[in-house]
């Protein structure tokens, strides 16, 4: 099955600096990746998705890259603010089952 | 639009009890996902309904997890008896289609087996 890596598990930043975190995968078939917020006591959140048929996609401060090819693909946060402090969790789908990373926690301080 | 209700948010047992969550979707929403999530990990799927019919329950623990989604709407999962391992963080989501819509989480419930 699936199976999905994660780095870093912890991400500190200072306001304003860019905040990358990278994931692979290794099933082949796997075409949809999401990326989720969490916050602390809350559900995930889907911030940004990008299918295999695209290479990159960016939202305002976020960006998501797909490399199939390596079987990688990474959140990018530019500008980043307090309220982005989080923790994020990368997934891969394909058979319409999403498999999740291990989460990086995020932490902007001001 | 509301969102995905869950209840309890909080619940505490012994080893060997018995325990239920419950969830509401988000209306018109015909996949329902049940996931556990433990401390310090990524959401793992235990069971998936398309409206009232099971998807994928492969990773559902059967001896002792189960669950249910009657009138293709609400859903229960319940764990008899609960184990120490069991204690985490139960999340229900629900998207409008099977497939690589969106998923929409609830708050969770934590579970704490003592």
């Amino acid at each position: 099955g699936e199976n999905v890596e994660q780095h870093p598990s912890t991400l500190s930043v200072q306001e304003g600096d860019s905040a990358v975190i990278k994931c692979t995968y290794s099933d082949s078939a796997s075409n949809y990746f999401p990326w989720y917020k969490q916050e602390l006591g809350k559900g995930p959140q889907l911030i940004i998705d990008i299918r295999s048929n695209v290479g990159e996609k960016k939202d305002q401060r976020i960006a998501v890259t797909l490399n199939k090819t390596a079987k990688h693909f990474s959140l990018h946060i530019t500008e980043t603010q307090p309220e982005d402090s989080a923790v994020y969790f990368c997934a891969a789908s394909g058979f319409q089952k999403l498999v999740f990373g291990t989460g990086t926690r995020l932490l902007v301080s001001p | 639009e509301a969102g995905v209700a869950q209840s309890p948010r909080y619940k505490i047992i012994e080893k060997r009890q018995s325990v239920a969550f419950w969830c509401n979707p988000i209306s018109g929403h015909a996949t329902l996902y049940w996931y556990q999530q433990i401390l310090g990990q990524g959401p793992k799927l235990l069971i998936q309904f398309q409206n009232n019919g099971v998807v994928d329950d492969s990773q559902l623990p059967k001896d002792r997890f189960s669950a249910e989604r009657l009138k293709g709407v609400d859903s229960t999962l319940k764990i008899q008896p609960a184990k120490l391992e069991d204690s985490a963080v139960y999340l229900c989501a629900s998207s409008s289609h099977r497939g690589y819509d969106e998923q929409f989480f609830g708050p969770g419930t934590r579970l704490t087996v003592l």
